[in-house]
């Protein structure tokens, strides 16, 4: 079964602050995407990640994918309010074009 | 700017209604989705299309059926709406010929049942 693992799936953090989160998917992908949500709205594209050792950087937002791990990172840099949102990873579902979601995390940034 | 839309950002309807949710976009993409977002559940996928009349279920096609008759218009059908299907309605897009899925979404619809 293709899954995909977020974690943390709730964030709360300072102003200012670093952090990371993580996304760990179990099929042979080397595509993956990250979308924003803000509360009550619909999912915004961030990023797309299509090859091993991709890395992208939008503001104070960078993401990055190792194929060979399984994994790609959504990294903050200096915190800012206005990045609270829901942080959604997917990865191809190998058939139809379908994406696979993970759950999702929830991150709240204070002042 | 890839745009898709959704006929209804709020709908609340009676148990036992039959409710038409509609998704247009207008990128002529080939592949279109219907999603529920439910707190603490995610992304769960009703049915998608990859062609014109072509449909496929999703992961919880229970309830419902979908339409597209044309490209550009992906319709979600409620036969009979139920106050389990109170929920966030998500349509997406996306293309076949850009070498990735990346999916376009629309604003949504919360649709309540009552």
């Amino acid at each position: 079964e293709l899954k995909v693992e977020q974690n943390p799936l709730f964030l709360s953090m300072q102003e200012g602050k670093n952090y990371t989160i993580y996304c760990n998917y179990s099929t042979t992908s080397d595509r993956l995407y990250w979308y924003r949500q803000d509360p009550g709205k619909s999912l915004e594209s961030l990023f797309v990640l299509l090859s091993n050792g991709a890395v992208k950087q939008e503001g104070r937002l960078m993401a990055s994918l190792d194929t060979k791990a399984r994994l790609s990172t959504l990294h903050i840099t200096a915190a800012v309010h206005d990045l609270s949102a829901t942080y959604f990873c997917a990865v191809d579902g190998g058939s139809n074009y379908q994406l696979i979601w993970g759950a999702g995390t929830k991150l709240i940034i204070k002042p | 700017d890839v745009k898709v839309t959704q006929s209804s950002r709020y709908l609340v309807k009676r148990t036992g209604e039959k409710v038409f949710l509609e998704c247009v976009q207008d990128m002529d993409h080939e592949n279109m989705f219907w999603y529920r977002q439910d707190p603490g559940l995610g992304l769960r996928l009703i049915y998608f299309s990859y062609d014109v009349k072509m449909k496929e279920k999703g992961d919880i096609p229970e309830g419902y059926s979908v339409s597209r008759e044309k490209k550009e218009r992906f319709s979600l059908i409620l036969e009979s709406a139920s106050t389990n299907q109170t929920s966030m309605y998500l349509c997406a897009s996306s293309s076949s010929g850009t070498g990735n899925y990346e999916q376009y979404f629309g604003p949504g619809t919360r649709l309540t049942v009552t």
